[in-house]
């Protein structure tokens, strides 16, 4: 099965900081890469689809790049609503594998 | 507005078996992939099963296959999980959550607390 692992596991950033998280996959999946964020009691919400498609609504500091193992999440500009800890998973053949999440926190 | 309520969540007794469901609203429930996905207390996400549109195809996580079943029936809008043989280990919230054509999970239930204590 493909592993899916993220980098850092957690960090703390100030507000205006760009902030970049790193998932990486054990195979190729080409841009099968999804990014959620959970926020603190709430429900994982969908950012991202397809390594880099932007959901609507999702504010535009939000950008996420990379294909084949090598995959980013990016936030331009930490805001304190972004305190939350963001997951990607695979979306190519089962096992759909979450990385083992990135909590963010502010400084 | 789509909406996934999870129902039959609880404390049982490991070895023993539980039954969620997910009664779906707000879309067309019978073209859409439907999949459980489950975080321990503290932990992070695991995806648990998968089934298409028209349940004829269904996909387990290594954890759970053997013991879980999903499935759906489409005249009622609503999503299983039939759980046997639990364990400590299956302690978690479970969301059901409405898939994104092959693109993630768009949309998730609010949860189902499942804990197996004796």
């Amino acid at each position: 099965d493909i592993q899916m692992t993220q980098s850092p596991s957690s960090l703390s950033a100030s507000v205006g900081d760009r902030i970049t998280i790193t998932c990486r996959a054990s195979q190729d999946i080409r841009n099968n890469l999804v990014w959620y964020q959970q926020k603190p009691g709430k429900v994982p919400k969908l950012l991202i689809d397809t390594a880099s498609t932007l959901q609507s609504g999702v504010p535009s500091r939000f950008s996420g790049s990379g294909s084949g193992t090598h995959f980013t999440l990016t936030i331009s500009s930490l805001q304190p609503e972004d305190v939350a800890t963001y997951y990607c998973q695979k979306y190519v053949s089962a096992p759909l594998t979450f990385g083992q999440g990135t909590r963010l926190d502010l400084k | 507005q789509v909406q996934l309520v999870e129902s039959g969540g609880g404390v049982v007794q490991p070895g023993r078996s539980l039954r969620l469901s997910c009664a779906a609203s707000g879309f067309t429930f019978r073209t859409f992939g439907m999949h459980w996905v489950r975080q321990a207390p503290g932990q992070g996400l695991e995806w648990v099963a998968s089934i298409r549109n028209d349940g004829s195809q269904e996909y387990y996580a290594d954890s759970v296959r053997g013991r879980f079943t999903i499935s759906r029936d489409n005249s009622r809008d609503t999503l299983y999980l039939e759980m046997n043989s639990l364990t400590a280990e299956d302690t978690a919230v479970y969301y059901c959550a409405k898939d994104w054509n092959d693109r993630g999970f768009d949309y998730w239930g609010q949860g189902a607390l499942v804990t197996v204590s004796s």
